[in-house]
């Protein structure tokens, strides 16, 4: 069966460094989706992705995320400056689209566990 | 945005009883309403979902039964089993819930 992948599984980093992590979506997936969740809390949306551009972003999605599709298959989350508070785990989903506007089925990556130090 | 209120927070029920959780919604432009199933270490996963042209649908012990009057969705778990023991989110639109922590003891 089809399925999402993310790598890596756990990245360190030190606050002000760079990371990106990586998702490779359901391969005729339309919509892309990266979410976050602190530890024992809510997923929280940050961006979704549609035909090469965001679609839309939640407050959290601010300028030192970007996120990128470099070719048919990847699709990045860049976080160019972390913080403390960015640690967390973040989640790749995405949805076939085809009848988006009648559901949102998306399907989840294992996550990448962030911990910034 | 959104905002999806889910109760309770947790919930521990006996092995054999009946689990359930409930989701307030707003307004919404998108009749689609999922719950997804969240193990330990593992990313959410779709357990069922529900479109308002019904009011109730069952899939094995898993039940959502809708009230679009209310703006209230429910997950009914019947004979609740140690491996139900998971977080619960429904959803609206990209907007989770709080989830709901389930263990079920045995």
């Amino acid at each position: 069966e089809p399925e999402v992948t993310q790598t890596p599984s756990h990245q360190v980093t030190q606050m002000g460094q760079e990371v990106i992590l990586r998702c490779v979506p359901i391969s005729n997936h339309l919509y892309f989706y990266w979410y976050r969740q602190i530890l024992g809390q809510k997923v929280e949306f940050l961006v979704s992705f549609y035909n090469n551009e965001i679609s839309e972003k939640s407050e959290i999605f601010d300028d030192q995320f970007s996120v990128e599709r470099p070719d048919g298959s990847n699709f990045t989350l860049k976080i160019r400056s972390t913080k403390l508070e960015d640690s967390a785990m973040y989640f790749c989903a995405s949805m076939d689209g085809t009848h988006r506007d009648l559901s949102y089925e998306q399907y989840f990556g294992p996550g990448t566990r962030l911990t910034v130090t | 945005q959104q905002q999806v209120k889910q109760s309770p927070q947790s919930l521990i029920v006996q092995k054999g009883g009946i689990s359930i959780i409930n989701c307030a919604y707003e307004n919404t432009a998108f009749d689609y309403f999922p719950w997804y199933q969240q193990f330990p270490g593992k990313g959410p996963a779709l357990l069922i979902a529900i479109r308002p042209d019904v009011s109730e649908k069952k899939e094995g012990r898993f039940t959502i039964s809708f009230n679009k009057s209310a703006k209230q969705f429910s997950l009914h778990i019947m004979d609740s089993q140690p491996g139900d023991s998971a977080t619960y989110f429904c959803v609206k639109e990209l907007v989770f819930g709080k989830g709901t922590k389930l263990t079920v003891n045995p």
